[in-house]
């Protein structure tokens, strides 16, 4: 079964830091993977996905996301962080075998932007 | 195009009666997905459908909860008795099959609270 953990529940940074958000996978073959966002009280918005080829995947909003197969992760960095970054960041991963209609979501990860 | 459409976008009712929530995928997308988010269990697919079948519903919790997709423009949620446990924000997303995944477009959500 695919399963997606996000260790982090909630990571506070001082706008202008860098970010790196964690995603670790468990999946039988080859993941799609995907990183959303969550505003308060809006529905996700897809920041990025990773199907093939590069590793290294650019999102919107200078995000991007490094697919390691070694280590089963997936994770998020964004260079210099702006205050409007702070919202809910989940990770998703789908595929072909068997999962590739549906994704499973990580817990979430809150961020809190420090001024 | 408007994007997926949710409506209501908050529900209050009491416990026993019915709630219908509603959902407008954007147009063209032929898989749509009915998710819900609690603080205990995040995210949480509850049923799909493909070109207007239901494909997988194995996340509906009870036989309370029924799910409709009459035609590709339209979908419902229904909950018939509601009970203080559904409280949380389900969410509509439809999706166009891409290179053996499907990439998620969400709906801003509809907050049920079930008194």
């Amino acid at each position: 079964a695919q399963s997606v953990t996000q260790p982090d529940i909630h990571i506070t940074v001082s706008e202008g830091a860098s970010l790196e958000l964690r995603c670790n996978y468990s999946y039988g073959a080859t993941p799609y993977l995907f990183w959303y966002v969550q505003s308060p009280g809006q529905g996700l918005q897809l920041l990025l996905k990773y199907f093939s080829g590069d590793t290294l995947v650019q999102g919107i909003k200078g995000f991007e996301a490094e697919f390691k197969r070694s280590q089963s992760s997936f994770n998020l960095r964004k260079p210099s962080v702006h205050w409007s970054d702070a919202a809910e960041y989940f990770c998703a991963v789908g595929g072909v075998t068997g999962g590739g209609n549906k994704l499973t979501f990580g817990t979430g990860t809150q961020l809190k932007v420090e001024l | 195009d408007a994007g997926v459409i949710q409506s209501p976008r908050h529900e209050v009712t009491e416990m026993g009666q019915e709630v219908t929530l509603r959902c407008k995928p954007i147009s063209g997308h032929d898989y749509l997905f009915w998710y819900r988010q609690t603080m205990m269990r995040g995210l949480e697919l509850l049923i799909y459908f493909n070109n207007n079948v239901p494909i997988d519903d194995s996340g509906m919790p009870e036989d309370r909860f029924s799910a409709k997709m009459p035609n590709a423009s339209f979908s419902t949620l229904k909950i018939q008795p509601s009970e203080p446990r559904d409280s949380a924000v389900y969410f509509c997303a439809s999706s166009k099959w891409f290179s053996g995944a499907n990439v998620l477009t969400f709906g801003a959500g509809s907050r049920l609270t079930v008194l």
